[in-house]
């Protein structure tokens, strides 16, 4: 099983919403991640998780809230978000560890943000 | 410079062809290379994975990688229409992962 699920598949949401994104993993892996797509672009990094502590921020405004409550859960808080945060959130896994073996990582369907 | 360099194409091929898809980067401590299939509003499949010089094969899929130059490629033999996508070239390091722009393939019928 290399199933990454995330809820929900489309949110739409005004400026003053409080809304959370969700990602679920049970391969084991230690690593998650959140990526910000946009239209004909690449996968822009966000956040990353490693053994449940945050290990990377790429600069991201704090109107966007990790959390990793436990190793198989990533969430995404949003508040006061902006029509330009409108894309696409992928969160995605990896079974890399600390000491040595990196592995692949395994991508959810994302969820479709829509901010107005 | 980016990180990691990839020709955004488009690139339109006829059916039946091979398909050369590259990337190049400039971070040497990149120990792990990727391929992944995207199609329009989905997540990104992985394809293909591996983490050492030489070639790696999988059913039409080649993926090459040359630590030397710095250069990853993947190969599509007898392309098919159901090939067309985008193909993001990803490449991590601990606990990074960074991602190439993509580039945009159709294969003709």
């Amino acid at each position: 099983d290399t199933e990454v699920t995330q809820t929900p598949k489309h949110l739409v949401m005004g400026m003053t919403n409080k809304k959370s994104l969700k990602c679920e993993q049970h391969m084991g892996h230690r690593a998650m991640y959140w990526y910000k797509q946009k239209a004909k672009k690449p996968p822009e990094l966000m956040f990353v998780y490693s053994y449940e502590k945050l290990s990377i921020n790429e600069s991201v405004p704090s109107r966007f809230s990790p959390e990793c409550p436990n190793s198989s859960l990533l969430n995404l808080h949003l508040h006061a978000l902006q029509p330009e945060d409108s894309a696409l959130y992928l969160c995605a896994s990896s079974q890399d560890r600390m000491r040595g073996g990196i592995t692949e990582a395994f991508f959810g369907q994302g969820t479709r943000l829509t901010v107005v | 410079q980016k990180e990691v360099e990839q020709d955004p194409g488009p690139l339109s091929v006829p059916e039946g062809a091979i398909v050369s898809l590259n990337c190049t980067y400039s971070n040497s401590a990149f120990q792990y290379f990727m391929w992944y299939r995207q199609y329009s509003r989905k997540g990104p499949e992985l394809l293909m994975y591996t983490y050492s010089s030489g070639n790696k094969e999988d059913g039409r899929f080649t993926a090459q990688v040359d630590k030397s130059s710095k250069y990853i490629s993947l190969f599509i033999r007898d392309s098919q229409p159901s090939d067309s996508a985008t193909y993001l070239c990803a490449m991590k390091v601990f606990p990074d992962m960074r991602f190439g722009a993509g580039t945009r393939l159709t294969v003709k019928p």
